[in-house]
């Protein structure tokens, strides 16, 4: 099993630039989420999905998409980059949210 | 709502011990506990329900209070393999259940 997996590993954007942030996983885990992490601040929810189909806002949705079409992949979109959208994105999946999170290994994102 | 964790930083020699606290404004349902090393991802370390439950993991255990609303995660004998950042999630009793994690503690372990 690979785990939950994350493309690309780093990534330079633009201001206003769009990008997807792509998030797998191969356990056939219901849940899934993303995070952003910045120094001092600990992991923050942005996105989180219960299952293909169904997605919900975290704490700090704003300036991010998501969708779940299959139970595997989660991608993150960033609509229009800002500087204040660096930072490193963790995705994780667990069979239920109350569960063991695994993550995946993280993009770190630069906004210029 | 996150909870508080405290203290922010820990510096020990190996062999010392240390105890992470993690409390909340609200009741809690469980509190989740993991390791960051330094550039990884965080790893899972373990779970605990209400109903005042204890757990241990080789040298490391963790204790939930209910009633106080926290949970403390105790490191015995630390080793230099301890050292990362360690985060609490918490969920709220009732809520939605989807943890939400402390800023986390800072362990460093020195020979």
């Amino acid at each position: 099993n690979a785990g939950v997996t994350q493309t690309p590993k780093f990534q330079v954007l633009k201001t206003g630039q769009s990008m997807t942030l792509q998030c797998a996983q191969d356990m056939n885990h219901e849940y899934m989420s993303w995070y952003r992490q910045d120094p001092g601040m600990g992991l923050r929810l942005i996105h989180y999905s219960v299952g293909a189909g169904i997605t919900d806002q975290g704490e700090v949705p704003n300036g991010y998409n998501v969708s779940r079409s299959t139970t595997e992949d989660f991608p993150l979109r960033l609509l229009s980059a800002a500087p204040s959208q660096t930072s490193v994105y963790f995705c994780a999946s667990s069979r239920t949210p109350g569960d063991e999170q695994f993550f995946g290994p993280g993009t770190r994102l630069t906004v210029l | 709502q996150q909870p508080v964790q405290s203290p922010q930083a820990v510096i020990l020699r190996e062999g010392e011990d240390a105890v992470i606290n993690c409390s909340s404004s609200k009741a809690l349902y469980s509190v989740h506990w993991y390791r960051q090393k330094h550039g990884e991802a965080p790893v899972f370390l373990m779970i605990l329900l209400k109903g005042g439950e204890q757990k241990g993991h080789d040298k490391i255990s963790a204790s939930f209070n209910e009633k106080k609303q926290q949970s403390s995660l105790y490191l015995t004998a630390s080793q230099l393999s301890y050292s990362g950042t360690y985060f609490c999630g918490t969920e709220i009793d009732g809520g939605s259940y989807i943890p939400t994690f402390g800023r986390g503690t800072s362990l460093i372990v020195h020979p």
